[in-house]
């Protein structure tokens, strides 16, 4: 298993600003990825992030609102950008060995934008 | 569109008696599923996975059952414990794709009460 752990656990922004939120894994890890739970919905995938590469993005989502890094193979960070009420969700780290293998998820940062 | 439902937000079950959660899914190309429990303010934590080429997954107090043609799948809890209290996801990928993405129900919200 992988220990995953998110800075911040929660923020509270205001529209139009930028928050950058960071995903440290205790081991080396060959997928990393971020999801989205707004209120009362399902995890939605964002992403995944790709080591040394450009992130790759689901439909709905584009690069320029959420630009992600991932330098290594434990650390990745997701930014969410010119924020709007809309953007008020939890959103998660996650990361997996690969294969079929289950995914582990961060304790998730809760984003209020007002 | 939602490829995997969780139909009932809530159940509620008396202590030691059997919790039974349900999911179905639309895509017949899932060939990998995953229940998690997720805490308030924590992320999911993964608790037992199915794969296509089973129909039953046991693993202590919970077992996993699959109906490929029913494109249905529960979750049984004997005997249920106050502290399996908490949000259970229902999850589901195409492995044999080579797709990395998890697709989520909406959770079901289960309570047990002492």
């Amino acid at each position: 298993s992988a220990v995953i752990s998110q800075k911040p656990s929660r923020d509270i922004c205001q529209r139009g600003t930028s928050l950058t939120i960071q995903c440290q894994v205790d081991s080396q890890v060959t997928m990393m990825f971020w999801y989205r739970q707004q209120p009362g919905q399902s995890l939605t995938l964002i992403a995944t992030a790709n080591q040394g590469s450009e992130a790759t993005y689901e439909s709905g989502f584009v690069i320029d609102k959420f630009p992600i890094s991932r330098p290594n193979l434990t650390f990745s960070t997701l930014t969410v950008s010119n924020m709007s009420p809309e953007d008020s969700s939890i959103y998660l780290c996650s990361a997996r060995t690969g294969g079929i293998t289950e995914a582990f998820f961060g304790q998730g940062t809760r984003l209020t934008v007002v | 569109d939602q490829q995997v439902k969780q139909n009932s937000p809530s159940l509620s079950v008396q202590e030691g008696r059997i919790s039974i959660l349900n999911c179905d899914y639309t895509n017949s190309m899932f060939d990998y599923f995953l229940w998690y429990k997720k805490y308030p303010a924590e992320g999911p934590t993964f608790l037992i996975s199915i794969s296509s080429i089973k129909d039953k997954n046991e693993d202590g107090r919970f077992t996993v059952f699959l109906n490929k043609s029913a494109k249905h799948l529960s979750l049984h809890i004997v005997p249920s414990q106050p502290g399996d209290s908490a949000v259970y996801f229902c999850a589901a990928s195409s492995v044999g794709t080579g797709a990395n993405n998890l697709f989520f129900g909406t959770g079901t919200r289960l309570t047990v009460i002492p």
